[in-house]
């Protein structure tokens, strides 16, 4: 079956430092990987939906200068968050997709980012 | 843009009992996904069911698209069922939004 694997599953950074985030799909091409934030209010925000071969799309309010990423090939995505501030914590999720089928949205278990 | 709503925010059932969660959305979606989040945050597709109805084990969901609303069943919860799910649409941009998600508690 289909599988993302998402890691740290946690981690703790001191403000104005960055931390890195990587997605591994397993078992289909993830032509397509969606990054999003969970805020501890449980509400979801999409960073970015990048699609292998194409340019990554930020949505309103987050900047490639913030929220680098990178999607190389069809298994494997990462992304970093820069300078992280009180602001960035929450849960990040990855979930990804294939293309040709295009429907079921697969995530990560998140990676859940503390800043102190 | 997209919104989704969905009721109710949380429901307290005792074990054996049924639970209908409603997810209602502003404009057509092509797509329309059910999870459930763990409460150490994992998110698990449980349907994807942008029309009609469909069933794995107890959970049903049923989708119309018309009338721009879906609902999960769950039959005789279990205590295991306990969690956060959330409804999430989309159109072919491959952009999901997400409702705010009910809270389910099933208690012994």
């Amino acid at each position: 079956g289909a599988l993302v694997y998402q890691y740290p599953r946690r981690t703790i950074c001191k403000s104005g430092t960055s931390m890195r985030m990587e997605c591994q799909a397993v078992g289909f091409q993830a032509t397509s990987v969606a990054w999003y934030r969970q805020s501890p209010q449980k509400t979801f925000e999409l960073i970015a939906l990048s699609t292998v071969n194409s340019a990554i799309k930020y949505e309103q309010n987050f900047t490639q200068e913030k929220f680098p990423i990178s999607h190389p090939n069809l298994s494997f995505s990462s992304m970093t968050v820069l300078n992280a501030y009180l602001e960035d914590r929450g849960l990040y999720l990855c979930g990804a997709r294939e293309w040709v089928k295009a429907e079921t949205l697969y995530f990560g278990s998140g990676t859940r980012l503390t800043v102190l | 843009g997209q919104q989704v709503q969905q009721s109710p925010a949380s429901l307290v059932l005792q074990e054996g009992e049924n639970a209908e969660l409603q997810c209602n959305f502003s404009s057509t979606a092509t797509r329309l996904q059910w999870f459930y989040q763990h409460p150490g945050g994992r998110l698990v597709s449980l349907f994807y069911n942008p029309s009609g109805t469909k069933h794995t084990g107890r959970l049903t969901s049923t989708t119309v698209t018309n009338e721009r609303r879906s609902s999960l069943h769950i039959s005789s919860s279990q205590t295991t069922d306990s969690g956060t799910y959330f409804c999430a649409i989309g159109a072919n941009t491959g952009k999901l939004t997400f409702g705010d998600g009910t809270v389910l508690t099933v208690k012994p």
